[in-house]
């Protein structure tokens, strides 16, 4: 079992759209949690940081995290076109050091 | 921009070469990593470097080094090269312990 699962799409809907991303881990160290957006050869670009469960806002964005069921999620609300992209989730055990695990990506595209 | 410089952004080399990636971290940030992306794997971390010396190593080969100098620009060199080499090399960097790490857009590695 990979330690940290990511459905890899693709994801398609239309514009306006609440997206609703998702990954799963089995390691019940992990204390950080990231979500980083990458477009076409671009390197990722980090979205959302939280520390433990919880949710964080942030404009369109929200992620929330379930230690319990040991589960994060990242919502988009009112998809845009330019949300297309790959979205990466991340995580770390601070206890065993600082370089994130990655899933493997979901794939996004939104329609105008 | 993520403040993160990477160079050259393709390279294409041949088997049993050595080639060298070189970034340059955000200002103010002291730690580095290195990752690598391929499609089968997905981003897998490599190396750390803090404020000149190696913190800590995941998955990176015998072939591969890197170092940190004390501009705090970063190389990983990467010798006696495989074709299964051939991918996406990430830097990122943060200010410190369990900060977000921002990525550079990459170096393309092609082995023909």
């Amino acid at each position: 079992q990979k330690e940290v699962e990511q459905d890899p799409g693709p994801l398609s809907v239309p514009e306006g759209a609440i997206v609703s991303l998702n990954c799963t881990y089995s390691n019940s160290a992990f204390q950080y949690f990231m979500w980083y957006r990458q477009y076409s050869r671009k390197g990722p670009e980090l979205l959302m940081y939280t520390y433990s469960s919880g949710n964080k806002e942030d404009g369109r964005f929200t992620a929330q995290v379930d230690k319990s069921s040991k589960y994060i999620s990242l919502f988009i609300r009112d998809s845009q076109p330019s949300d297309s992209a790959t979205y990466l989730c991340a995580m770390s055990d601070p206890q065993a050091g600082t370089a994130l695990i990655f899933g493997k990506g979901t794939t996004l595209s939104v329609s105008s | 921009d993520s403040g993160v410089t990477q160079t050259p952004k393709h390279l294409i080399t041949a088997t049993g070469q050595r080639v060298t990636l070189r970034c340059s971290p955000r200002s103010g940030d002291l730690s580095v990593y290195w990752y690598q992306q391929s499609l089968d794997q997905g981003l897998q971390f490599l190396i750390q470097y803090y404020n000149g010396e190696e913190r800590a190593k995941g998955n990176i080969l015998e072939r591969f080094s890197a170092q940190q100098f004390p501009d705090l620009h970063s190389e990983l060199n990467l010798s006696s090269l495989e074709l299964g080499d051939s991918a996406l090399y990430f830097c990122a960097s943060s200010v410190g312990w369990n900060q977000p790490q921002h990525f550079g857009d990459g170096t393309r590695l092609s082995i023909l």
